[in-house]
């Protein structure tokens, strides 16, 4: 069974760039989730959808982040414009079933790292 | 939400030695989860535990959701199981999974 798929691994860009980010869950998740990982510290939640509708995006800074999962299926996560503060590692879960269920465990990604300079 | 503390945050281990990591949870959890961030950031299911004890090798985990704690037992550790603990969880109807800092975890030869 393939796992969570991201891409880039890996992006430098300059502070107000913009840069996007891409996440093919687990076939057949409901679940899917963004987290941002600073370094030295644990995933924090950005967003989570159900399908294509959003559960919780608390915690998006929807001035320059944004995310979509418009079929259910793939997702993007954007930054518009970069900050410095944006440095981490980006993070995309899924989860079979959906969170009501609470019985999903998550499945990571390898996470796709960037660097604002 | 709710608040989530591991110990220790860090540890080092001769190679063979056995460990303890330990997660409180601020509040009564319904899904609880351990995770292993290995040294390339790859994060890692290792139980899924909102209650009782499973084992898996030489690892094994115990979650008393009454008192609202959960341990993380490695035996015998390799120089493979360096990296990051991360315990996880999600309470009454939040829909999120709150992480906890993580135990740093270093074993040498």
């Amino acid at each position: 069974e393939a796992g969570v798929a991201q891409s880039p691994r890996y992006k430098i860009i300059e502070k107000r760039q913009s840069v996007a980010f891409w996440c093919n869950p687990i076939s057949g998740h409901a679940t899917l989730y963004w987290y941002q990982q600073i370094l030295g510290q644990g995933p924090k939640l950005l967003i989570q959808f159900q399908n294509n509708g959003v559960v919780d995006d608390s915690q998006l800074p929807k001035d320059r982040f944004s995310a979509e999962r418009l079929k259910g299926v793939d997702s993007t996560l954007k930054i518009q414009p970069a900050k410095l503060e944006d440095s981490a590692v980006y993070l995309c879960a899924s989860t079979p079933g959906s969170w009501e269920k609470n019985t999903g465990e998550l499945f990571f990604g390898e996470g796709s790292r960037l660097t604002v300079l | 939400g709710i608040q989530v503390e591991q110990s220790p945050p860090d540890l080092i281990l001769q190679e063979g030695a056995n460990s303890t990591l330990r997660c409180n949870f601020s509040d009564s959890v319904n899904n609880l989860q351990w995770f292993h961030q290995n040294p390339w950031g790859q994060l890692i299911n290792l139980f899924y535990i909102p209650s009782g004890t499973k084992q898996n090798g030489r690892l094994s985990a115990t979650t008393v959701a009454t008192e609202r704690y959960s341990l993380l037992y490695i035996s015998s550790s390799q120089t493979t199981d360096s990296g990051v603990y991360f315990c996880a969880g999600r309470g009454g109807t939040a829909s999120k999974l709150t992480f906890g800092t993580g135990t740093r975890l270093q074993v040498t030869l």
